[in-house]
């Protein structure tokens, strides 16, 4: 079985839409995040979340805004999509703690905003 | 800027070699940790080394920390073509359990 999963894999879409990716861990954890890679490779946290709070890279766009209807998931809107947009994320989860352990990752979304 | 910054940023050797990756971090961690990032996939851990160990091995990983110098080393011994790939660290430092990723070390293993 899947322990995080994410869809859509592939989002074509155009500049301006709203669109949504969505991300379930069926491993109990507490702390679920998302991350962004561009075209480079790099890997940039944009969010943390557990049932408490909700950290957020200050330099992620408000246009970005995580929604999660239960512990399980963890969903990420965009609004008014950039061309900037484009890159592919991944979703993450792990037993939470202040000691930053092991995260398992999603397969990524790939997003191309045309 | 990246918290960790991986050296080199990229490497090709043959199979059988052993191959060594270097992750220099800025500021004080909890632990360090190592993912692998096949192509076109999402990532999977590792290893973990917290800030009181200085080495560490799973198979044919073996990771060392020197937290005087900011630095860590992947080392894959007796390297192979399934293991090609990309290389991350990763830092914990900050608050909501971030990690923060360095740039990458492209493997090629080259049968």
């Amino acid at each position: 079985d899947t322990a995080v999963s994410q869809t859509p894999k592939y989002l074509v879409t155009q500049m301006g839409n709203d669109k949504s990716i969505k991300c379930e861990q069926n491993l109990g954890h507490d702390t679920m995040y998302w991350y962004k890679q561009d075209s480079k490779k790099f890997l940039k946290i944009m969010f943390s979340y557990n049932n408490k709070e909700l950290i957020i890279n200050e330099t992620v766009p408000n246009r970005f805004s995580p929604k999660s209807p239960d512990k399980a998931h963890l969903n990420l809107h965009i609004n008014s999509l950039e061309l900037g947009d484009s890159a592919v994320y991944f979703c993450a989860s792990s037993s939470g703690g202040a000691m930053q352990e092991t995260q398992y990752f999603g397969p990524g979304t790939r997003l191309l905003v045309l | 800027s990246q918290q960790g910054e991986e050296d080199p940023q990229a490497l090709s050797i043959q199979e059988g070699e052993n191959a060594t990756m270097n992750c220099s971090y800025k500021t004080s961690i909890n632990n360090l940790q190592w993912y692998r990032q096949n192509s076109g996939r999402g990532l999977v851990h590792l290893i973990l080394i917290r800030s009181n160990e200085r080495e560490k091995h799973s198979g044919r990983l073996r990771v060392t920390l020197d937290t005087s110098k900011k630095s860590s080393s992947l080392l894959i011994t007796a390297s192979r073509a399934a293991d090609t790939a990309s290389y991350f660290c990763a830092t914990g430092y900050n608050a909501g359990n971030m990690l923060t990723f360095g740039g990458g070390t492209r493997l090629m293993v080259k049968p």
